[in-house]
Order: structure tokens, then C-alpha cells, then sequence
């Protein structure tokens, strides 16, 4: 699987858009790009996933650039509980399925 | 349904001991994952069962590790005999396959202290 670089850490204020770039420059094609995100002293939780297009769900956006080399999750109006480290996970899926986290990004809202 | 469910959620053995951690998946699901996260290295693959049968096992960390699932609603890791470092949350995942790309369902996991 294609590995991911986030930023360590970022601050939002709350009620605005959070912003949160992964960069992964070695992606193939057959490779989905996957968000999750853990709540301090819970279970990862699924956000959101894409190929190319850019897709929205109840949770975020993600947008994939053109030559998918790196995405941005986008949550549009942050609140304070979504404060979490947001892990950006590349994999192609199918029988290959399995997750593989790194260190990802600490978002803080704040108030 | 109730999730992914684990137990015990909080478990504190003595040095030596046998632990066995436990996983409820979602109903409907086949694919099983447990993970282990530490500060220090973050969160772990440790094995990965496809239809009860284990399909990649490259992250247990020794011997003393093993996992089982006897059957699609259950499945167990145990650490025998356990040491301080193996302290860390213990996760237990699981997801549908052969729908793939989809998401997995986390538990809430199993906090394991080793004194």
C-alpha cells in the first residue's frame, strides 16, 4: 500500500471549515483513499473513502486532486467533538483489505 | 446491532498470566481484524481472518501471541504468558467482504495492563 504524510497537528476554530491535507505521492491506480478518525480513548471511526471523484457523505468532503497524488478531507462547519486524530489510509481494497494507520493528524477545535 | 463488541474493556494481570482478549464482529460480517495501539508505535495490525480462517498473521509480534476465530460471531487473542510490554488498547475490527472498499466497524477495544 502507498504511504500517506500528514501534519502532525492543526488548529480549527469552531464553526468553521477544517481543512486536512494528505499527500500520497505514490498511489496506484486500483488504490482507494480512506479517512478515519479516533476520539480519544474510542475505536477508530470510518469518515469517508474515494477513488477520483470527490465525494461528500453526512460526515465530510473529500477531495482527491486530478492526479490523486494527495486529498483534502474537509469538515465544514468543525465543532468540539471533532476533535480527534484524523488518520488518512491508502489501500486497494478487495481481498487486500487492511488498514494501516500511521500517525496522523491531531485536530483541535477550538472554542 | 450493537457494534463490534470487545471484553473485557479493562483487564490488569500479573506478569506471566495468561490473557485472553474477546471479539464479538457485526453480524453479516466476515472479514476480522485486531489491532494494538501504543503511544510509541501507534496503532498495530496484528492479524486479519477472512471467512474464520486467518489470511495474514505478519503482525503478531512473537510466539506468545496467538488468535482464533472458531466461528463467524467470535473470536478470541490471547497472550501467554503476557509481559509489561504488552500493555496498549487492544482493537478488535470487522468489515464485509467481498463488497470491498467499504468501511470497518471498530470496537471500543480492551485497555491491558501487565504488572
Amino acid at each position: 500500500d502507498a504511504k500517506t504524510t500528514q501534519p502532525p497537528s492543526m488548529d480549527c476554530a469552531e464553526g468553521r471549515a477544517a481543512n486536512l491535507p494528505c499527500n500520497h505521492s505514490t498511489i496506484s491506480g486500483n488504490e482507494y483513499v480512506y479517512w478515519y478518525r479516533q476520539i480519544h480513548s474510542q475505536g477508530p471511526q470510518y469518515i469517508i473513502h474515494g477513488l477520483k471523484n470527490n465525494e461528500t457523505n453526512e460526515m465530510a468532503s473529500l477531495i482527491i486532486t486530478e492526479d490523486r497524488k494527495s486529498s483534502t478531507l474537509i469538515l465544514p462547519h468543525a465543532t468540539l467533538r471533532d476533535t480527534a486524530v484524523y488518520y488518512c489510509i491508502v489501500n486497494s481494497g478487495g481481498s487486500n483489505y487492511k488498514l494501516t494507520f500511521g500517525k496522523g493528524t491531531l485536530l483541535t477545535v477550538n472554542p | 446491532d450493537a457494534g463490534v463488541i470487545q471484553s473485557p474493556r479493562h483487564e490488569v494481570t500479573e506478569m506471566g498470566q495468561e490473557v485472553t482478549l474477546r471479539c464479538k464482529p457485526i453480524s453479516g460480517h466476515n472479514s476480522l481484524f485486531w489491532y494494538r495501539q501504543t503511544m510509541m508505535r501507534g496503532l498495530e495490525l496484528l492479524i486479519y481472518f477472512n471467512n474464520n480462517v486467518p489470511i495474514d498473521d505478519s503482525g503478531m509480534p512473537e510466539d506468545r501471541f496467538s488468535a482464533k476465530m472458531p466461528n463467524a460471531s467470535f473470536s478470541t487473542l490471547k497472550i501467554q504468558p503476557s509481559e509489561p510490554r504488552d500493555s496498549a488498547v487492544y482493537f478488535c475490527a470487522s468489515s464485509f467482504f467481498p463488497q470491498s472498499n467499504t468501511e470497518a466497524f471498530f470496537g471500543q477495544g480492551t485497555r491491558l495492563t501487565v504488572v
